[in-house]
């Protein structure tokens, strides 16, 4: 069963950096299409960005409002996806979210982390 | 980018209604929509991809279809368990944008 558990979210304040990390269980991260997506309080679902798998080139895309400011890696040893967020502002206050999607038997499966809550706020 | 607009926004219906919500991407998409479903307080799980296929533990009330440019979600029968909001998603390229949501209320 494929586990994703995100951590590292808290109080920062505007203009400091924050890094988030989703802990992945029965799934290889290398192998994966990862993603970040944030969900601001009260509001819809925002597209953050993704890192793609090792075999495809494990390069990364970002949404306009982060580009430039977050970055998304992976440790392949620790199985660990991360988000680096620079710059934060008080729009980025949200709970983010690691997700990807399996294919198991010709079917997709979606997984989702239960989200960790940051907060920019002076 | 592509933006991604659904409607409505929101919407109040009668249990066993029929609903729809649209989905509608600027540019052609093909079929790479996506459709979520989100409770209150819950993390969102998918219900549709590729635009119309179902996943394998949706009931199959929910039922989605389209491609290039429009989309339509249909919920066949409201049940009070379906009161949630619903996104779509493209993601034939990045920006894997979400449509805005829709709102579904039991009237």
């Amino acid at each position: 069963e494929v586990q994703l558990v995100e951590s590292g979210g808290g109080l920062v304040k505007p203009g400091g950096p924050l890094r988030l990390s989703c802990a992945a269980s029965g799934i290889t991260l290398s192998n994966a299409w990862m993603t970040w997506i944030r969900q601001a309080p009260g509001k819809g679902l925002e597209w953050v960005g993704r890192i793609k798998s090792k075999t495809d080139g494990g390069t990364t895309d970002y949404a306009a409002p982060v580009k430039g400011r977050f970055t998304i890696s992976r440790d392949d040893s620790e199985n660990m996806l991360y988000l680096q967020m620079n710059s934060l502002k008080t729009e980025d206050t949200a709970v983010y979210y690691c997700n990807t999607w399996e294919n198991r038997g010709g079917i997709n499966y979606d997984h989702w982390g239960q989200g960790t809550l940051v907060t920019v706020s002076s | 980018d592509i933006q991604m607009t659904q409607s409505p926004s929101s919407l109040s219906a009668s249990v066993g209604d029929r609903v729809t919500i649209t989905c509608r991407a600027s540019q052609g998409i093909s079929n790479y929509l996506a459709w979520y479903q989100q409770k209150p307080g819950k993390v969102p799980r998918l219900l549709i991809y590729d635009a119309s296929t179902l996943h394998s533990e949706v009931p199959s009330r929910f039922s989605g279809s389209g491609s290039g440019t429009d989309f339509t979600l249909t919920i066949s029968s409201l049940q009070p368990e379906d009161v949630a909001t619903y996104y779509c998603q493209k993601y034939n390229s990045a920006p894997a944008t979400f449509g805005g949501g829709t709102k579904v209320e039991i009237k």
